[in-house]
């Protein structure tokens, strides 16, 4: 499976946009970027996943980019309750179904 | 929307009991899943289900059991209850293979052992 590497901590104000980086450089073709996020003391929720296309929902914005390498999700104005861990996972979507795994995630602070 | 619900949000248990951690699922999904959460180690897989009456251990399934008698039901047992079993379990459910990644889960029981 393609590692990723996520920033530890990041702060965002209320209202502006939130970018979370998220690097895979080893990623190869038939594999996907998934994120989650997890509320402090609630079970993590899905947010977007996405192949090569940026992709789009009510949630937020993922973009990749053209070699693969890297991807950003974008919430397009932060509130205080999207504080908590983000997660970047990358794996083959048609893999075994036990491989979802989470690393550390990035601790999004969104400050008032 | 999706809805994973396990039975109870806190829970306090005795060394030795047998505990029994339920979880359900309305959207029809193959795929279950019990994680357990401690600080520093992130999600670790216990167990997991890709049918009715099917099971795979996961990464530490010692102390633990599982059943899954009904596509919608997966219950979690821990035979002795121990105080190193003292942790937020987490239950999940997702679709088929091709979907596996897409996951929903519940709001998690924290379980803590005497």
């Amino acid at each position: 499976d393609a590692k990723t590497t996520q920033p530890t901590s990041m702060d965002c104000a209320e209202g502006r946009a939130a970018n979370l980086p998220c690097n895979h450089s080893t990623i190869s073709g038939n594999e996907y970027v998934y994120w989650y996020r997890q509320i402090h003391s609630q079970g993590p929720q899905y947010i977007i996943h996405g192949l090569k296309n940026n992709e789009t929902n009510e949630m937020a914005s993922l973009i990749i980019t053209e070699d693969r390498k890297s991807s950003t999700l974008i919430l397009p104005h932060a509130t205080l309750r999207d504080t908590a861990v983000y997660y970047c996972i990358v794996r083959v979507a048609s893999g075994s179904a036990r491989q979802l795994t989470f690393g550390s995630g990035t601790q999004l602070t969104v400050l008032p | 929307d999706v809805k994973v619900t396990q039975s109870s949000r806190y829970l306090v248990k005795r060394t030795g009991e047998k505990v029994f951690l339920e979880c359900v699922q309305d959207m029809d999904h193959e795929n279950m899943f019990w994680y357990r959460q401690d600080p520093g180690l992130g999600l670790r897989l216990i167990y997991f289900s890709y049918d009715v009456k099917m099971k795979e251990k996961g990464d530490i399934p010692e102390g633990y059991s599982v059943s899954r008698e009904k596509k919608e039901r997966f219950s979690l047992i821990l035979e002795s209850a121990s105080t190193n079993q003292t942790s937020m379990y987490l239950c999940a459910s997702s679709l088929g293979s091709a979907g596996s990644l897409l996951a929903f889960f519940g709001q998690g029981t924290r379980l803590t052992v005497v």
